[in-house]
């Protein structure tokens, strides 16, 4: 799996956007971009994953760029509750171990009233 | 609710004395992962089980056991606990399927070995 560096850590301001950047410019064509949070040792919980096209939840937009090489994350209005370590991780999909993450250090978003 | 639970949450112990933590996931999940993490390591995988009856080490087995007899449950077992498996467990499971599988993870069991 592709590895990932992101910025260790990040502020932002309440009712702002945050806007996380993750670089993967090893990553294969067919891996995905996935990202998960970790809000102060609870059990990591997904957000969002992609491919190659931007894609939209209920919680975040993951913008990729074309080469895919790198993408961001964007919290469209961070709230107190978003403060938490946010990592970003390619993987591919299928095989042996298919449900095995490589978490990296991740970037830890403080998100101040 | 689509969970998974872990108990116990705390457990402090002594060296030698075995343990198990407990994963029960209620999603019908194929597959089902244990994760330690420790400060400034990361998350790093113990062990996983692809379905009922299937299992394999992940990257850091040493000193852990599993076993996956029914498809809900996956029970971490530390025969003899050393203070070096002092650390913050997590269980995880997902549907497994050639595309997307999103990893659900439970609330986690903060283990001390004295």
């Amino acid at each position: 799996d592709a590895k990932t560096t992101q910025p260790p850590s990040m502020d932002c301001a309440e009712g702002r956007a945050a806007n996380l950047p993750c670089n993967h410019s090893t990553i294969s064509g067919n891996e995905y971009v996935y990202w998960y949070r970790q809000i102060h040792s609870q059990g990591p919980q997904y957000i969002i994953h992609g491919l190659k096209n931007n894609e939209t939840n209920e919680m975040a937009s993951l913008i990729i760029t074309e080469d895919r090489k790198s993408s961001t994350l964007i919290l469209p209005h961070a709230t107190l509750r978003d403060t938490a370590v946010y990592y970003c991780i390619v993987r591919v999909h299928g095989s042996s171990n298919t449900g095995k993450l490589i978490f990296g250090q991740g970037t830890t978003l403080q998100v101040k009233p | 609710e689509a969970q998974v639970t872990q108990n116990p949450r705390y457990l402090i112990t002594v060296t030698g004395k075995k343990l198990t933590v407990t994963c029960s996931q209620n999603m019908n999940h194929e597959y089902m992962s244990w994760y330690r993490q420790d400060p400034g390591l990361g998350l790093r995988q113990i062990y996983y089980s692809m379905n009922v009856e299937v299992t394999d080490k992940g990257d850091v087995p040493e000193g852990y056991k599993v076993s996956r007899k029914e498809k809900r449950n996956f029970p971490l077992i530390l025969e003899s606990p050393s203070p070096n498996q002092t650390s913050l467990y997590f269980c995880a499971s997902s549907r497994r399927q050639g595309g997307t599988d999103t990893q659900y993870f439970g609330p986690g069991t903060r283990l001390t070995v004295l």
